[in-house]
């Protein structure tokens, strides 16, 4: 199965700055690599779906980019609610898998 | 309001059994595929196990074969896990997801699974 890998494990930011988070792929997933948040205590939810598309009701400040192996999640201009645990998804190859998440923390 | 809510979870000795279920609201139920997610204290998640909106097609992971057995009644508009054989390992917070356009959307809050003596 594919192994995701994000990077850093933790991310520590003051609000109005800029947060690039990071997920490698251990194979090409092509462009079918999602990202979610998840806030404790709450559900998942998606933000990013094949590599750059804003679920519904996302923000702009929400972008995503990348191909193959390599993608980023970036988050223009944080929001105090923007603090949380972020997830990455490969829906490439069965089956589904997660990266191991990077904890977006205030500074 | 597209809503999921899980129920079932608890505490169940290994070797156990237990039986998980999802009710929906605010979209066609039988439209679409529903999936299960766990996530044990401090891993990332995991993918357990999906079932197609008619119920045709069943899918799970390899770490749950045999053991778990997904299912849904399109009336009741309710998605089941019934879990068997429980270890230690399968303990977490399980999640039901609808899937759009592939992807887990949206989740419910999740139900605590914990299998323990």
């Amino acid at each position: 199965e594919i192994v995701l890998t994000q990077s850093p494990a933790t991310l520590s930011l003051s609000p109005g700055e800029r947060a690039t988070l990071s997920c490698r792929a251990s194979q090409n997933v092509s462009s079918y690599l999602g990202w979610y948040q998840k806030k404790r205590g709450q559900a998942p939810r998606l933000l990013i779906y094949d590599t750059s598309n804003r679920a519904t009701g996302i923000p702009a400040r929400f972008s995503g980019s990348g191909s193959g192996t390599d993608f980023t999640l970036t988050i223009s201009s944080l929001e105090p609610e923007d603090f949380a645990v972020y997830y990455c998804q490969q829906r490439s190859n069965w089956p589904p898998t997660f990266g191991q998440g990077t904890k977006l923390e205030i500074k | 309001e597209v809503q999921l809510l899980e129920s079932g979870g608890g505490l169940v000795q290994p070797g156990g059994s237990l039986r998980l279920s999802c009710a929906a609201s605010g979209f066609t139920f039988s439209r679409y595929t529903l999936s299960w997610v766990r996530q044990a204290p401090g891993k990332r998640l995991e993918w357990v196990s999906a079932m197609s909106g008619s119920g045709g097609s069943t899918f799970y992971a390899y770490s749950v074969r045999g053991r778990f057995t997904i299912s849904r009644d399109n009336s009741k508009n309710t998605l089941y896990l019934q879990m068997n054989s429980l270890r230690a390992e399968d303990t977490g917070v399980y999640y039901c997801a609808r899937e759009e356009r592939a992807w887990f959307d949206p989740w419910g809050q999740g139900t605590l699974v914990t299998v323990s003596s």
